[in-house]
């Protein structure tokens, strides 16, 4: 089955830590995005990948980080420089980029991990 | 500016009714696309339809349907007698193809459907 896996469901930091989320796709797409959701609120970008060794940062990259090695992995880290990062992640991809900036093609979300910090 | 705007933030409604989630954006683009998705409470968003700017035939899609209207800059979602597998919050988003700065995407804050039994 073709789809885009995170990991894990649920996360439980403490304050201070680095926690990593992962996120996985076999659709064999090109771009890959981050996106954080807060309680009863759209959705906000954090960085988005168009090729492999690519990323940009999206409208709250502050205390995130991300790599690109593989087609299928887009990985974020949320660091301790990240003040309040109890929330929902969801990860997305779409297939193709264009030339600049976020592709127009239809972006395809994992289910989510729930980070909590204690 | 808000480039997306759904405007009902909660909605009820009961089993059977007809509902209609409203989206209303804002660009200067001739060339962009609209989608809407579903977030069910698992929490995984579920791409519903997208639609570009050149299209303004209204889809069906079973119970769903969709009204593109450039002229109000609006792309409502029906939902006709209406289940309770449709609670979920809808999220419409704006896809906008920028030569020169980039494309952009940009999502509504959502509209959350309750269906009471």
């Amino acid at each position: 089955d073709g789809g885009i896996t995170q990991s894990p469901k649920y996360l439980f930091r403490k304050e201070g830590q680095n926690v990593t989320l992962s996120c996985e796709q076999n659709l064999n797409h090109d771009a890959m995005y981050w996106y954080r959701q807060d309680p009863g609120q759209g959705l906000r970008l954090i960085y988005y990948s168009q090729i492999v060794n690519d990323f940009q940062k999206g409208d709250i990259a502050e205390g995130y980080s991300v790599s690109r090695e593989k087609k299928e992995s887009f990985p974020l880290t949320v660091t301790s420089a990240q003040k309040n990062p109890t929330a929902f992640y969801l990860c997305a991809s779409s297939r193709g980029t264009s030339g600049g900036g976020i592709s127009t093609d239809t972006q395809y979300f994992g289910p989510g991990t729930r980070l909590t910090v204690l | 500016a808000q480039k997306v705007t759904q405007a009902q933030t909660e909605i009820s409604v009961v089993e059977k009714e007809d509902v209609t989630l409203d989206c209303v954006y804002e660009t200067r683009d001739t060339t962009y696309y609209l989608f809407w998705y579903k977030q069910p409470p698992s929490g995984e968003l579920v791409f519903l339809i997208r639609r570009n700017s050149f299209d303004e035939q209204n889809e069906i899609s079973g119970r769903y349907s969709w009204n593109f209207q450039k002229s109000t800059s609006s792309f409502n979602f029906t939902i006709t007698a209406s289940q309770v597998v449709d609670s979920a919050v809808y999220f419409c988003a704006l896809s906008e193809a920028r030569k020169n700065t980039g494309n952009q995407f940009y999502f509504g804050t959502g509209t959350s459907l309750t269906v009471i039994p």
